[in-house]
Formats: C-alpha cells, sequence, structure tokens
C-alpha cells in the first residue's frame, strides 16, 4: 500500500528555520516525482515544486524559488521542505504528494495527510 | 504560467441531483487536466486524471470531459459524501497550476 506520512504540526516564530519531512513506503521511492502543495487557511492548492528522488532533479514555482527548499533522502524514502527563515505568511497547511506519470503527462495520485505550520511571534 | 479559472466557485445541490463544474485554460492544455476532491480538513484526493480517466476506487458516477481549454467534471447522482471542495489542475507545463475551487454545499 502506498502511504505517504508527514511530519507533525509546528509552531514557529518568524525568522526561526524549519525542516519538514514526507516519508514514503509501499513503492519504489526513486522512481516517483514527489511534489509539495501549499494551501493558505481558507484558500485553495498552490503546487510549490517537485522532485525526482533517483536523481534529486528539483523544480519549483518562481514565486518560491529561493524561499523554500525541496531535498530528498533516498536512503530512507523521504523528501523534505525547508525554510532558513520563516515569515508569517508561511502560515499554511503543507501537503506532499506522490507525482504519478499517464502517457507524457502527471498527476498527483498519493497524497500527505497534511502538516500545519503556524508562523506567528 | 497557464492560469485555471473554476466556475461556478460555489454551487448548492440536493443528493441525487446532478452537479456540472467548469475549468478553463487560459491555453490550450491538450488533455493534462485532473480533477481532485477535498473534504474539510482532509487531503485532496485524485478522482479523474488525463481529462476523462477515472482514478482507481473512484465511484463511476464521477465523470469528466473536454480537451483544450474547456472541461467538465460532473457528478451524475450527488451523494453525502460528495459535499466538499473540487480543484482542476493542468500539468502540461510547470509551474503546474490549480483552479480556485468548487464548494459543493448541501440544499
Amino acid at each position: 500500500e502506498v502511504q505517504l506520512v508527514q511530519s507533525g504540526a509546528e509552531v514557529k516564530k518568524p525568522g526561526e528555520s524549519l525542516k519538514m519531512s514526507c516519508k514514503a513506503s509501499g513503492y519504489s521511492f526513486t522512481s516517483y516525482w514527489i511534489g509539495w502543495v501549499r494551501q493558505m487557511p481558507g484558500k485553495g492548492l498552490e503546487w510549490m515544486g517537485i522532485i525526482y528522488p533517483g536523481d534529486s532533479d528539483t523544480r519549483y514555482r518562481p514565486s518560491f524559488q529561493g524561499q523554500v527548499t525541496i531535498s530528498a533522502d533516498k536512503s530512507i524514502s523521504t523528501a523534505y521542505l525547508q525554510w532558513s527563515s520563516l515569515k508569517a505568511s508561511d502560515t499554511a497547511m503543507y501537503y506532499c504528494a506522490r507525482r504519478a506519470s499517464w502517457g507524457t503527462g502527471y498527476h498527483f495520485d498519493y497524497w500527505g495527510q497534511g502538516a500545519l505550520v503556524t508562523v506567528s511571534s | 504560467d497557464i492560469q485555471m479559472t473554476q466556475s461556478p466557485s460555489s454551487l448548492s445541490a440536493s443528493v441525487g441531483g446532478r452537479v456540472t463544474i467548469t475549468c478553463r485554460a487560459s491555453q490550450n492544455i491538450n488533455n493534462y487536466l485532473h480533477w481532485y476532491q477535498q473534504r474539510p480538513g482532509k487531503a485532496p484526493k485524485l478522482l479523474i486524471y488525463g481529462a476523462s480517466s477515472l482514478q482507481s476506487g473512484v465511484p463511476s458516477r464521477f465523470s469528466g470531459s473536454g480537451s483544450g481549454t474547456d472541461f467538465t467534471l460532473t457528478i451524475s447522482s450527488l451523494q453525502p459524501e460528495d459535499f466538499a471542495t473540487y480543484y482542476c489542475q493542468q500539468s502540461y507545463s510547470t509551474p503546474e497550476t490549480f483552479g480556485g475551487g468548487t464548494k459543493v454545499e448541501i440544499k
């Protein structure tokens, strides 16, 4: 059974750092892209970026480039989303999701349970 | 970025009723269009991929159609568990983008 299990909720202060995790199981971790999706309170879904754990190829939405770092450790089948200096505007739910291929396209077929990040002084 | 516009942003419908949600892309995306359901407090769930392919385990009352720039998600007979928010997503080009969502509420 494919599972993506995310780390727990976090409460942080502005300027603090954070690294959240997404542990995958039930499939070959290095054969599928993993994506990160943000959902701000009461709002819709935003595609942040993706990583291919097989070779660490990473793509970012331009508005997130330089603001977050996406990485993966294939030895433990875990993807990460990292901030070096959080802002209040980073307060949101964050989801990881497996990006499955279909023909020449991709979609997110399995999702983590989500991790809430609250940034407040 | 490709803009995805969903309509309506919300709707009220009765159990057993038929619901249609539309999604329009700002440029041709062929059939690189997917639909997700998000129940309150839950992660999104894939319903339809490639515009019209039903994800395994999803009830057949859900269907998708369209190609190019205009797409439709139809729920043929609304069930209580279908009251949720629905999002379309394009994967024709990165950054991939989602529509703003359509909230389906009980009438």
